[in-house]
């Protein structure tokens, strides 16, 4: 039973396309994050969710919308895809925060072409 | 503001050898601290933490790390390297709050 599982794990797309990336947890965790991993395999923190409710952008485009459902789903929505958009795109979840380590999903690659 | 330093790119052992990833971080006080791997295709699996105590951790697959204040260090350690670590390892930190920070990464690639 996967603990943190995102779909798609590829995706394919070209410039100025919207799509989503699902993700959720089994954890019972109340946080969620989505991580950026770029080309040089720097992660950089995007959004994080408490109990549903946004607690860090990171500044962030706003083609980038998060939405959490409920505790264990954070979609993320990106709108008019950029070829800068390419990279792997992680979400994780944590029982709280500060030292409660990260669980990761396994990434979604997106390509832009 | 917090920063993490992960100064080796990329490191190469042998199979057998000992190893040492460095860390450095960046805060006024003592942060959270964790190390990760990353194997190719997957995502990020915790090896250890500290929080407060011992400085001296244990984790997962035989790693452990040193905490030192007066270098604002958290080296990872493997007494023997397994040609299956070879890997990509993030150190972390996190201030207490919803924000964990990586560094930029070590690769480490491991010889016969």
């Amino acid at each position: 039973d996967t603990a943190v599982s995102q779909t798609p794990k590829y995706l394919v797309t070209q410039m100025g396309n919207d799509k989503s990336i699902k993700c959720e947890q089994n954890l019972g965790h109340d946080t969620m994050y989505w991580y950026k991993q770029d080309s040089k395999k720097f992660l950089k923190i995007m959004f994080s969710y408490n109990n549903k409710e946004l607690i860090i952008n990171e500044t962030v485009p706003n083609r980038f919308s998060p939405k959490s459902p409920d505790k264990a789903h954070l979609n993320l929505h990106i709108n008019s895809l950029e070829l800068g958009d390419s990279a792997v795109y992680f979400c994780a979840s944590s029982i709280d925060r500060g030292n409660s380590p990260l669980h990761f999903g396994n990434g979604t690659r997106l390509t832009v072409t | 503001a917090q920063s993490v330093t992960q100064p080796d790119i990329h490191i190469t052992v042998s199979e057998g050898a000992s190893l040492e990833l460095r860390c450095n971080y960046s805060y006024g006080a003592t942060p959270y601290l964790f190390w990760y791997v990353q194997s190719p295709g997957q995502g990020l699996q915790l090896l250890l933490k500290y929080f407060s105590g011992d400085t001296l951790v244990q984790g997962i697959k035989g790693f452990e790390a040193e905490f030192k204040r007066s270098q604002s260090s958290f080296n990872l350690r493997k007494p023997s390297v397994h040609w299956s670590d070879a890997a990509e390892y993030f150190c972390a930190v996190n201030t207490g709050g919803f924000k964990t920070i990586f560094g930029a990464g070590t690769r480490l690639f491991v010889k016969a």
